[in-house]
């Protein structure tokens, strides 16, 4: 069966430094993996997605995961944070039809 | 702007009654979806509908219903809302139910007293 599980369930970093959110993920076949983030009482936005092509992928806002089989992981990167990004982001796997969701990661920005 | 609309944003029910949340989207899309999202448990799928004319259930189906009413209006009711259904709910879209990522609405902001 397809689960996700996030790490960490919050994550504080400074304006400009890097942002690293943790994903791991099971899955019993080559999975579809996505990140979608969520801002305060905001609907949810996809960040990116993987889907069996380039290991290494780029999304919006300065964005991007690298998904990695022999870890099983699907960690997401930034290389310098902005204030903006401050949000709750939802590592997700696709299992036949249905998304399963991670638990989140509320992710704070301080300046 | 295209998209997905989800209405009301906000209601406040008593125990015992009904109310339907309503979204509709103007994509043209084959799927929808309702999740409802509670702290510390990511989103979690209530029911779906594939194609118009088709409906499942997902994780969480228990205390509700859908009607896919055509292709662009999705429906959530609450027969009888109990406290356990304070949530906040998200309406969701995609051209077809295959691994493609999910278009979501606003959400509606749930709150059972």
């Amino acid at each position: 069966a397809q689960s996700v599980t996030q790490l960490d369930s919050h994550v504080s970093v400074s304006e400009g430094t890097p942002v690293l959110l943790r994903c791991n993920y099971s899955s019993s076949y080559s999975p579809s993996l996505f990140w979608y983030v969520q801002h305060p009482n905001k609907g949810l936005q996809l960040l990116l997605k993987y889907t069996s092509a380039a290991t290494l992928v780029k999304g919006i806002n300065g964005f991007e995961a690298e998904f990695k089989k022999s870890e099983t992981s699907f960690h997401l990167t930034k290389p310098s944070a902005h204030m903006s990004d401050a949000a709750e982001y939802f590592c997700v796997v696709v299992a036949g039809t249905a998304l399963i969701f991670g638990k989140g990661t509320t992710l704070s920005v301080s300046s | 702007n295209a998209g997905v609309t989800q209405t009301p944003k906000f209601q406040v029910l008593k125990t015992g009654q009904s109310m339907t949340l309503q979204c509709a989207q103007d994509m043209n899309h084959n799927s929808m979806y309702w999740y409802r999202q509670d702290p510390g448990m990511g989103l979690r799928l209530i029911y779906y509908s594939a194609s118009e004319g088709t409906t499942d259930k997902g994780e969480v189906p228990n205390g509700y219903n859908v009607s896919r009413l055509n292709k662009r209006e999705f429906s959530l009711r609450l027969e009888s809302a109990a406290p356990s259904q304070t949530s906040v709910y998200f309406c969701a879209t995609t051209q077809t139910d295959t691994i493609r990522s999910r278009t979501f609405g606003s959400g509606t902001r749930l709150t059972v007293v």
